[in-house]
């Protein structure tokens, strides 16, 4: 069974710093691998996919993902974060069906 | 644009009444998809449907039934409320892929519905 952990609940940082948000996942076969952004009160949107070829993923805002097959990782990262991105951030894996991770609260401060 | 649309944002209702919970895509899809969302446990998946009248159930099941008439529509039915089900609920679509029902490359979401049993 695949499954996803998120090793940090909550990532207070300040704006114009850079962040990095970790993804884990355990899968005996090939995945997919997604992160949404879920802002107040909305629906989840996707940030970036990897399906497939290059392991560096560029997405939406700015962010950016690697996969790294060998740590089982896929860790978020963004050079220099603004207010607007705080929000709830989810990594999910899709083998058969897609699974989420507990979520990982960004909170950018002035 | 792909849209999913989830017929109420906010909804009240009171222990052991049968609620409705209903989601239309716009895109065609063949996956639709039941999640609720909790504080620190992330979305965890209901029921799945990967065709017209087909459903699968997903990690969660109990105290859920689903329904899928037509192809655009996908109802979450709470047969008797009870207050564990307050939550937020949230239903995605995706085109089918590959081989397996359920399975898709990404999934698009609803607003969201903040179901609240009293």
């Amino acid at each position: 069974a695949q499954s996803v952990t998120q090793l940090d609940s909550q990532v207070p940082v300040f704006e114009e710093a850079p962040v990095e948000l970790r993804c884990n996942y355990s899968s005996s076969v090939s995945v997919y691998l997604f992160w949404y952004v879920q802002y107040p009160n909305q629906g989840l949107q996707l940030l970036l996919k990897y399906l497939s070829g290059s392991t560096l993923v560029k997405g939406i805002n700015g962010f950016e993902a690697e996969f790294n097959k060998s740590q089982t990782s896929f860790h978020l990262r963004k050079p220099s974060v603004h207010i607007s991105d705080t929000a709830e951030y989810f990594c999910a894996v899709s083998v058969l069906l897609r699974r989420f991770g507990a979520g990982t609260r960004l909170t950018v401060k002035p | 644009d792909v849209k999913v649309t989830q017929s109420s944002r906010y909804l009240v209702k009171r222990t052991g009444e049968k609620v409705f919970l209903e989601c239309v895509q716009d895109m065609d899809h063949e996956n639709m998809f039941w999640y609720r969302q909790d504080p620190g446990l992330g979305l965890r998946l209901i029921y799945f449907s990967y065709d017209v009248k087909m459903k699968e159930k997903g990690d969660i099941p109990e105290g859920y039934s689903v329904s899928r008439e037509k192809k655009e529509r996908f109802s979450l039915i709470l047969e008797s409320a009870s207050t564990n089900q307050t939550s937020m609920y949230l239903c995605a679509s995706s085109f089918f892929f590959g081989a397996i029902p359920g399975s898709g490359p990404e999934a698009f979401f609803g607003q969201g519905t903040r179901l609240t049993v009293v």
